[in-house]
């Protein structure tokens, strides 16, 4: 099936470093989503993007739908031990129906923070 | 905020046999429901979109009538993996989109997942 491109696979960073991750696409998408799992769970929405050159936070988080709405960005400032987990990007290809618009997920980044 | 539960957690079963997984959005009414399929420190991958009271639609490569889905309710999908085998084994999600809490008009709302593993 069709996935994303994730970048950086994963990474390993000291607890109050920031982190940027960003994800990729051949194909322009209409919303961008940004999702945490933890182990043995669902993920969980982050942060929604639903305009291109929409910026938008939501605490430490901050994420961007690109101009050329083939990209995103996760930005985490000040990371702690709890932001450890994989994150996923998520694409939708069309508007018709929110009922019926399906997902394409990213490859996914893994993120461990050591205090 | 929305809530949606699978059914079990977690099931081990022999090959050969079959087994059913039920997601339920809890407080809120899920006409369209996705299952996902996620093998070990991989992406999430749509298997499948539920569809209530009509057939499901299958995505390339998945297996209709080895992944059985019914849809008979507004809150209840299930997903019957038939003669399973070992490289069945996976976790799997469901999610159903809902009215958002966030700015923008929906969100999908994933359940926790259910962990099948086939011996």
């Amino acid at each position: 099936g069709q996935q994303l491109n994730q970048s950086p696979q994963s990474m390993f960073i000291q607890e109050g470093e920031d982190v940027s991750m960003n994800c990729t696409s051949s194909s322009i998408f209409n919303t961008w989503l940004w999702y945490k799992q933890d182990p043995g769970e669902g993920p969980v929405l982050l942060i929604a993007l639903y305009k291109a050159g929409e910026l938008t936070s939501n605490g430490r988080l901050t994420a961007q739908f690109g101009i050329t709405r083939k990209d995103s960005f996760l930005n985490i400032s000040a990371s702690i031990p709890s932001d450890v987990g994989i994150y996923f990007c998520a694409g939708q290809t069309e508007l018709i129906s929110y009922n019926t618009d399906k997902l394409i997920f990213g490859t996914g980044t893994r993120l461990q923070v050591f205090p | 905020g929305a809530v949606v539960s699978q059914h079990p957690s977690w099931v081990i079963c022999k090959s050969g046999t079959s087994v059913k997984i039920e997601c339920r959005s809890l407080d809120f009414q899920a006409t369209t429901m996705f299952w996902y399929r996620q093998f070990p420190k991989q992406s999430l991958m749509l298997m499948a979109t539920s569809n209530e009271g009509s057939k499901a639609t299958y995505e390339q490569g998945v297996e209709k009538d080895k992944f059985l889905i019914n849809h008979a309710s507004l809150t209840l999908s299930t997903l019957t993996v038939t003669s399973a085998h070992p490289e069945d084994s996976s976790f799997y999600i469901c999610s159903a989109p809902g009215t958002s809490g966030l700015r923008g008009p929906y969100e999908q709302y994933f359940g926790p997942g259910t962990r099948l593993t086939v011996t």
